[in-house]
């Protein structure tokens, strides 16, 4: 089974500040998917980011983006101008796109902002 | 984003009776939809995955009969918790699959069995 790694438990950032968020994965294959999920206190898990991975060009999504290194695979995640909002627990999941609909998750990293 | 609903968002039980949890894709069709289990501050356990019009496959280690599930339509799946016992405790997420790629969350469920 594919493996999805989050090394940093818990981080931190300033408010208006940026912050990256660590993901590495292990595969074999070379078609899938990669997301970034975010859960707030409210528990609901929310699609932040998606990218494909044959997609050469990393996914952006207003304040969000992501560093793609597929050779690498790492699938890191910007938060720029960070919000008191963004607190949350963030996950990271791969999905492959030939092998069934499982989609596998990291064990996630909580993020506090500090105002 | 699509939209997940799930019903009851919170349910208290006496032991030995059977919970039913139900989760709707609002404006999608989801011809596949998850199960999951959170406890706090872990991530998300993987129960079993439904297909509609078919049997749920289930993880290694979860029981089939004693976490019934159905997806009779492509807008609903259901999880029943049979004779529920306090070690059933915990935070039950449910989510659909729209088109081929992507997950939406359900807000999920809290179960207390007391």
């Amino acid at each position: 089974a594919q493996t999805v790694t989050q090394s940093q438990p818990e981080m931190s950032v300033q408010e208006a500040e940026t912050v990256t968020l660590s993901c590495t994965y292990d595969t074999s294959e070379s078609d899938y998917y990669l997301f970034w999920y975010k859960q707030p206190p409210s528990r609901q898990m929310i699609l932040v980011i998606r990218q494909e991975a044959y997609k050469q060009q990393n996914a952006t999504e207003n304040r969000f983006s992501v560093n793609f290194q597929k050779a690498a695979k790492s699938f890191s995640l910007k938060i720029s101008d960070s919000q008191l909002g963004d607190a949350a627990m963030y996950f990271c999941a791969y999905r492959s796109s030939n092998t069934g609909n499982q989609f596998y998750f990291g064990t996630g990293t909580s993020l506090t902002v500090i105002p | 984003g699509a939209v997940v609903s799930q019903h009851p968002s919170w349910v208290i039980c006496k032991s030995g009776t059977s919970v039913k949890i139900e989760c709707r894709s609002l404006d999608f069709q989801a011809t596949t939809m998850f199960w999951y289990r959170q406890f706090p501050k872990q991530s998300l356990m993987l129960m079993a995955t439904s297909n509609e019009g078919s049997k749920a496959t289930y993880e290694q280690g979860v029981e089939k009969d004693k976490f019934l599930i159905n997806h009779a339509s492509l807008t609903l799946s259901t999880l029943t918790v049979t004779s529920a016992h306090p070690e059933d405790s915990s935070f039950y997420i449910c989510s659909g699959l729209a088109g081929a790629e992507t997950q939406y969350f359900g807000p999920g469920t809290r179960l207390l069995v007391l």
